[in-house]
C-alpha cells in the first residue's frame, strides 16, 4: 500500500484564492516532498521538509509538517490558472529509507 | 533540465512479449527509480536502484525486473507481458535517494494489446 494519502482528491478553485491540500502518511520519515504534475508531463519538485522542521517557505508555496500527526499540507496561495496541475507528496519511510513513495495525489484546477 | 531520457516514449506490445523500457542518465546520480501510473493510483514504485548492480523491489514488483550495469542506465524488463501492465513509465533520479530532489524522465507511454 501506499505511504502517502492526499486529501482532497480533486479541488477547483477561483484564480486568486488560496489552495490547500493535505497528506497523510503511514510510518515514520525522515524527508517529505511535494511535487506538481502537468497534464502528461514529469513530475516537477516543489520542496523538501525534513522530519525536524514544522514549517517550510518558497515563494508562493507554504508547506507545513506535522510528525506527531502523520500529515503535512500545501498551501499555494494567490492562485493563478498556471497552478493547474496535479499535486503529489512523496515520503521515504524509516525502515525503508532508500524508497521514495508517493502518494494518489490532487488535481488542482484553477477557474480564471 | 536535468539530463535524463527514456525511450521509447510510447510502445504498442502484444500480451506475452517481453519489453524492455531503458532510463538514461546525464547527471552521474546515485539513485534511479522506475514507476508506473494509473489513474486513482498515482504513482507507484516498482523497482529502485542505490548503486550499479544495487537494486530493491517497490510496491508493485511483480512481473518486472531490472538492472543496472552503468550508473547511467537503468532497464526496466516486463517478462512477459500483460494487459494490467498497460500505463505510464516513468523513470526519476536522485543524487542521494529521498533525502534529495527526484529528477523525472517525460514518461513512456506502453500498451500492451
Amino acid at each position: 500500500s501506499q505511504q502517502g494519502e492526499e486529501d482532497p482528491q480533486a479541488l477547483s478553485i477561483q484564480e486568486g484564492e488560496n489552495a490547500t491540500m493535505n497528506c497523510s502518511y503511514k510510518t515514520s520519515i525522515n524527508n517529505l516532498q511535494w511535487y506538481r504534475q502537468n497534464s502528461g508531463r514529469g513530475l516537477v519538485h516543489l520542496i523538501l521538509i525534513r522530519s525536524n522542521e514544522r514549517e517550510k517557505h518558497s515563494g508562493r508555496l507554504r508547506v507545513t509538517l506535522d510528525t506527531s500527526k502523520k500529515s503535512s499540507s500545501l498551501l499555494i496561495t494567490a492562485s493563478r490558472a498556471a497552478d493547474t496541475a496535479s499535486y503529489f507528496c512523496a515520503t521515504d519511510a524509516s525502515v525503508s529509507p532508500q524508497k521514495l513513495v508517493f502518494g494518489q495525489g490532487t488535481r488542482l484546477t484553477i477557474n480564471p | 533540465d536535468a539530463g535524463i531520457t527514456q525511450s521509447p516514449r510510447h510502445k504498442v506490445t502484444e500480451t506475452g512479449t517481453p519489453v524492455t523500457l531503458r532510463c538514461h542518465q546525464t547527471e552521474n546520480h546515485r539513485y534511479m527509480y522506475w514507476y508506473r501510473q494509473d489513474p486513482g493510483h498515482g504513482l507507484r514504485l516498482i523497482h529502485y536502484s542505490y548503486g550499479v548492480k544495487d537494486t530493491d523491489k517497490g510496491e508493485v514488483s511483480d512481473g518486472y525486473s531490472v538492472s543496472r550495469s552503468k550508473t547511467e542506465d537503468f532497464l526496466l524488463t516486463l517478462e512477459s507481458a500483460t494487459s494490467s501492465q498497460t500505463s505510464v513509465y516513468f523513470c526519476a533520479i536522485s543524487e542521494l535517494g529521498p533525502n534529495t530532489e527526484a529528477f523525472f524522465g517525460q514518461g513512456t507511454r506502453l500498451t500492451v494489446v
